[in-house]
């Protein structure tokens, strides 16, 4: 069973570039979460998506940040017009149900964005 | 605001010493903590877990302790061994939340021979 794919692990974009960073769950689950990761600092919740649904995108940046996960395909974090700030580390999760409080997620590998 | 706080980013522990590793939460609506290891390069991998109603759960090594009117919980590693070398994640989850894991700054675990 394969776990949490992600990519690409890594991605260079030039400031005012797009990025995009996939997601495929593990098989079965249907719950998707997006954290990053600033250099140095701990794991900042971003969204947390359903298939075709977003339950909760508290996280999200009010500008240029996008998150999808459609009913065929991966999950796709999607950011406009990069600036470095941007750069870090983005994380996907996933579970397989909701998760009632009881947390347990299963992490990806982890897509790492440059912006130069 | 961060509801959950890792005060110490690093420790350094001796092989077959105790590793205790540290988490505050603010939060009192919190009814389940996780910590989770991390390896550089790679994704967070779950370890130990706790709900609210308890105020011990043990898995081998691991030993996670929650204080609930302190608003504290820890992890303690015994023996220690070189392999547990990696950051440790407090995260947090509530009742009536979406889910979503709140997670502290980590702890950066070193254990030397």
């Amino acid at each position: 069973n394969a776990g949490v794919m992600q990519n690409p692990r890594h991605l260079v974009r030039r400031r005012g570039q797009e990025a995009r960073l996939r997601c495929s769950p593990m098989k079965g689950h249907s719950h998707v979460y997006w954290y990053r990761q600033l250099p140095e600092e701990g794991l900042k919740f971003m969204v947390y998506l359903q298939k075709e649904n977003i339950i909760d995108e508290s996280g999200m940046p009010k500008e240029r940040f996008s998150a999808e996960f459609p009913k065929e395909g991966p999950s796709i974090l999607r950011i406009q017009q990069v600036v470095r700030g941007d750069s870090a580390a983005y994380f996907c999760a996933s579970s397989p149900l909701r998760t009632g409080g009881t947390g347990e997620l299963f992490f990806g590998e982890g897509s790492r964005l440059t912006v130069l | 605001d961060q509801q959950v706080k890792q005060n110490s980013p690093s420790l350094s522990v001796q092989e077959g010493r105790i590793s205790i590793l540290n988490c505050d939460y603010t939060n009192s609506m919190f009814d389940y903590f996780l910590w989770y290891k991390k390896y550089p390069a790679e994704g967070p991998t779950f370890l130990i877990s706790i709900s609210s109603i308890k105020d011990k759960n043990e898995d081998g090594r691991f030993t996670v302790f929650l204080n609930k009117s302190a608003k504290h919980l820890s992890l303690h590693i015994v023996p220690s061994q070189p392999g547990d070398s990696a950051v440790y994640f407090c995260a947090a989850s509530g009742r009536g939340d979406t889910d979503k894991l709140i997670f502290g700054t980590g702890t950066r675990l070193q254990v030397f021979p």
